[in-house]
């Protein structure tokens, strides 16, 4: 069936590292988005992708990178240089911009 | 700058009740504005859609409403149940900037059977 898929639900991650968080959609949607989420606080855009091989920096980009290689993927990478990792992270898509986003379950990421 | 703000942050209401959640936001520069619910350590559900020139949507027992000239809009949910217990985020979508969805923290709403 359809819909986004992110994985993994868990990830934990030592100092220095970097990890890949996966997005993947098969609603053949053009925007991809990835957010963060800390308690208490609203979601925060990282980055987002409006179609293939092209992404924009979003509010909270620094220490995170991106690429959008294939319309269906939308890879989140959380580099040594992003000093407090740990929160939950959410993808999302959508046909265009301005029509309805639709979520994945999240990946919840510990530095440990 | 769009800034989105939800009152209550939670609401405890008891199960039959009807109840209404608020979102404003500043800036009426907007595409549209999209309700959600979210379960404990889950993504987010897209409950309703509404477009900047619509002025409600309507999906079984919950109605959401847009005054954007106000800057506001209101979910209301008929007949509380207890699997309505989640949090509701609101969130818009800007015509400027990077088009992307500004979200408010939430509102945690707790239906007690």
């Amino acid at each position: 069936d359809g819909g986004i898929t992110q994985s993994p639900k868990y990830l934990f991650r030592k100092e220095g590292q970097n990890v890949t968080l996966s997005c993947e959609q098969n609603l053949n949607h053009d925007a991809m988005y990835w957010y963060r989420q800390d308690p208490g606080q609203g979601l925060r855009l990282i980055y987002y992708s409006q179609i293939v091989n092209d992404f924009q920096k979003g509010d909270i980009a620094e220490g995170y990178s991106v690429s959008r290689e294939k319309k269906e993927s939308f890879p989140l990478t959380v580099t040594s240089a992003q000093k407090n990792p740990t929160a939950f992270y959410l993808c999302a898509s959508s046909q265009t911009v301005n029509t309805e986003a639709f979520f994945g379950q999240g990946t919840r990421l510990t530095v440990v | 700058k769009q800034e989105v703000t939800q009152i209550p942050a939670a609401l405890s209401v008891p199960e039959g009740e009807n109840l209404v959640l608020n979102c404003s936001f500043t800036d009426s520069a907007i595409y549209n504005l999209q309700w959600f619910r979210q379960d404990p350590g889950k993504g987010l559900t897209s409950l309703l859609l509404i477009q900047s020139s619509q002025r409600e949507q309507t999906s079984g027992r919950l109605n959401a409403s847009l005054d954007k000239s106000s800057g506001r809009s209101t979910l209301y949910i008929a007949a509380s149940q207890p699997g309505d217990s989640a949090t509701y985020l609101c969130a818009v979508k800007r015509l400027s900037g990077n088009n992307d969805m500004r979200f408010g923290a939430g509102t945690r709403l707790t239906v007690k059977p």
